[in-house]
C-alpha cells in the first residue's frame, strides 16, 4: 500500500532533550516536506527536500534540522526542543516538487509532540 | 505571508444541504489545490485546478477559480455527515512548495 509513515505518533518530552521524528514513504517520491499545524495558523512548512541530499528551508525552519540521505526517508530533528515547538507535525511527499507542480502531496498520519 | 485564507472559519449545515467555502490568496499562482483533513489526521488531496481553468468538478465537488480576484471556492453538494472535516486550500505561490490556508471547519449535522 502506498503510504507515508511517521514515528512516533505521539511524543511527550522535556525541554532540551534531542528528538527525531522519522518519516518514510514507499512511493519513490522525490519531493518530501515537513509541516507543523497549530490552531488558527493552519499548516506551515518547516523544511522541504527536492531530492536526496537537497534540502531547503520553508516558512518556519528555526529550531529544526532535516536530512535526506535516502530517497524514502526524511527525518525531522529537534536538537533542543522548546515548549513553543509543541505542535502537530506532518510529513508529506509528492512525485516531484517545484514551480507549477501539479503533483498531489501525500500526507503522513501526523505526530503530536508536547514539549514540557 | 503568502498563505491563503479560507472563509468562513467554521460552517455548520444540515445533511443534504450544499456547503460552500472560499479561499483567497495573495500572489499569482500556477495552480490551486483543495485538501481535506479529518480531525487530527493527515490531509487528503481532493482536487487541483490550474490557473487557466475556471471551474472543475469531481463527484460532488465543484471548484471555481477567479485569478483576477485571487480567490477560489469549493462547493460540496448534497452534503453527508461523513463530509465533516476541515478543508484547506493550497497554492503553489512559493518556488518549490505549497502554501496552505488556515482551513474551514465543516460540520454536517445528520
Amino acid at each position: 500500500e502506498a503510504q507515508v509513515t511517521q514515528n512516533p505518533r505521539y511524543l511527550i518530552t522535556v525541554t532540551g532533550k534531542k528528538l527525531t521524528v522519522t518519516c518514510s514513504q514507499n512511493m519513490n517520491h522525490e519531493y518530501m516536506s515537513w509541516y507543523r499545524q497549530d490552531p488558527g495558523l493552519g499548516l506551515r512548512q518547516i523544511y522541504y527536500s527536492m531530492n536526496v541530499e537537497v534540502t531547503d528551508k520553508g516558512d518556519v525552519p528555526e529550531g529544526y534540522k532535516v536530512s535526506r540521505k535516502e530517497k524514502r526517508n526524511f527525518p525531522l530533528i529537534l536538537e533542543s526542543p522548546s515548549p513553543n515547538q509543541t505542535s502537530l507535525y506532518f510529513c508529506a511527499s509528492s512525485l516531484f516538487g517545484g514551480v507549477a507542480s501539479t503533483d498531489t502531496q501525500y500526507f503522513g498520519p501526523g505526530t503530536r509532540l508536547t514539549v514540557l | 505571508s503568502q498563505q491563503g485564507e479560507e472563509d468562513p472559519q467554521a460552517l455548520s449545515i444540515q445533511e443534504g444541504e450544499n456547503a460552500t467555502m472560499n479561499c483567497s490568496y495573495k500572489t499569482s499562482i500556477n495552480n490551486l489545490q483543495w485538501y481535506r483533513q479529518n480531525s487530527g489526521r493527515g490531509l487528503v488531496h481532493l482536487i487541483l485546478i490550474r490557473s487557466n481553468e475556471r471551474e472543475k468538478h469531481s463527484g460532488r465537488l465543484r471548484v471555481t477559480l477567479d485569478t483576477s480576484k485571487k480567490s477560489s471556492s469549493l462547493l460540496i453538494t448534497a452534503s453527508r455527515a461523513a463530509d465533516t472535516a476541515s478543508y484547506f486550500c493550497a497554492t503553489d505561490a512559493g518556488p518549490n512548495n505549497l502554501f496552505f490556508g488556515t482551513g474551514t471547519r465543516l460540520t454536517v449535522i445528520p
